[in-house]
């Protein structure tokens, strides 16, 4: 129940093209999900997050589409850029604000070719 | 002027050695976490402090001692390192809690 199950494990995309990966939770307690960005040699980066209450938010060329009922959200990478090419996390959290944790989905690899 | 930064960056030390990797944030943020990432990159909470007290312990070896002497400092020290504890280690903080982590750039740990 404490999971979060990303997909795919890695992506390969055109320049230009969509990026989309998928995560799924089945805790309904998690209340706030967020998204990383890594790069090799990096920590992990917020890259943009998203409130069960809503459906859709976007920044610039990154959207995350959220349905609760199905407790499945996903990154949508507009216009890919091989500098996106990063491995990115899926994460839920739950608990109270200062006692609470980050679950991390398992990741994906994103390559995007010129 | 780095937010989270910890130290050292690389350590390859041999099986049975006792270790410590030091975190540092300039942030002013409350809580402060480490965080082991495998192999496949799988990131999994380690521990968590907020203002020097440890909140969060998940089923960690008890070889795994963490310390905070103040709420801009986590150290993880290691006892007796295995090679199974060959990993990235990340630390991170916040200041509302489980919301916008920073994460320090990590400490690759090679037990060899």
């Amino acid at each position: 129940q404490q999971q979060v199950k990303q997909s795919p494990q890695s992506l390969i995309v055109q320049k230009g093209g969509i990026s989309i990966i998928n995560c799924a939770y089945e805790n309904t307690a998690f209340d706030y999900f967020p998204w990383y960005q890594q790069f090799p040699g990096k920590g992990p980066a917020l890259l943009i997050a998203i409130r069960p209450d809503v459906s859709e938010k976007k920044e610039g060329r990154f959207t995350i589409s959220f349905n609760k009922s199905a407790k499945q959200f996903s990154l949508h990478i507009m216009d890919s850029q091989p500098g996106d090419s990063a491995t990115y996390f899926c994460a839920a959290s739950v608990g109270s604000s200062n006692t609470g944790k980050l679950i991390f989905g398992q990741g994906t690899t994103l390559q995007v070719k010129p | 002027d780095t937010a989270v930064s910890q130290t050292p960056k690389y350590l390859v030390t041999q099986m049975g050695n006792d270790k410590s990797i030091k975190c540092e944030q300039n942030l002013g943020h409350d809580t402060m976490y480490w965080y082991k990432q495998d192999s496949k990159k799988f990131l999994k909470i380690m521990f968590s402090y907020n203002n020097k007290e440890l909140i969060i312990n998940e089923t960690v070896p008890n070889r795994f001692s963490p310390k905070s002497p103040d709420k801009a400092h986590l150290n993880l020290h290691i006892n007796s390192l295995e090679l199974g504890d060959s990993a990235v280690y990340f630390c991170a903080s916040s200041q509302f809690g489980r919301y916008g982590y920073t994460f320090g750039s990590g400490t690759r740990l090679t037990v060899v």
